[in-house]
């Protein structure tokens, strides 16, 4: 069966400092990924995506960048955070059969930025 | 990317019957309809997806009308634990950004 793990689980980070969430999938090949942030209260706002290795596309412009080392591997980086950054950080695989398709998300990471 | 309306939030009691609907009025053909489930601090949780008229399983049921313009999600007899915010997605099924974008969601509480 495949999973999905994140971590940090948890994190508080100073103003200004370097970030990266790292997320792993298990039990499936060339996955797409995605990494979704959500503030307090708020709904998911994707940030970006990957179809394969090295393919990474952004949705929103900001100081987050993503990479993607590895097949099964998806990581979310910056090298200063904002306090507008604080959040919490979801990481999903998309599973698609001829019936449709279904995101499966990681455990997440909440991010403090003070 | 067909745009999704769904009421922010809903009251219900336990052993009602819930209906969710969401508005998706400019759904493209080969979009489906997907509702997700999310629990504070939890990634959300697929509960169902169709394309048209009515699909069910073990937990809600989705009704689409012909024109696919709206669709309801059905949670029979709400529990406490039903209390979660849930979201109406439109999407293609192929790969990649098309696939799913979660809106704002519906706040779902259940009351005693």
């Amino acid at each position: 069966s495949q999973t999905i793990h994140q971590w940090p689980a948890t994190l508080v980070q100073p103003v200004g400092s370097p970030l990266s969430l790292e997320c792993t999938v298990e039990g499936t090949s060339n996955p797409n990924l995605y990494w979704y942030r959500q503030a307090a209260g708020r709904g998911l706002q994707l940030l970006f995506y990957s179809v394969g290795i090295g393919q990474i596309s952004s949705e929103v412009p900001q100081n987050l960048s993503a990479s993607r080392p590895q097949d099964r591997q998806f990581i979310l980086s910056s090298k200063k955070l904002l306090l507008s950054d604080s959040g919490f950080y979801l990481c999903a695989w998309l599973h698609q059969d001829r019936v449709g398709n279904e995101q499966f998300f990681g455990p997440g990471t909440r991010l403090t930025v003070l | 990317l067909a745009k999704t309306t769904q009421p922010i939030s809903m009251d219900s009691y336990e052993g009602q019957e819930v209906n969710i609907t969401c508005s998706h009025n400019n759904i493209a053909t080969n979009d489906y309809i997907t509702w997700y489930q999310q629990f504070p601090s939890q990634g959300p949780r697929f509960i169902i997806q169709g394309y048209k008229t009515k699909v069910t399983n073990e937990v809600a049921s989705l009704f689409i009308p012909a024109d696919r313009k709206s669709s309801t999600l059905s949670l029979p007899r709400v529990s406490l634990s039903d209390t979660a915010v849930y979201y109406c997605l439109v999407g293609e099924a192929g790969t990649g950004r098309r696939a799913l974008t979660f809106g704002s969601g519906t706040r779902l509480q259940v009351q005693p």
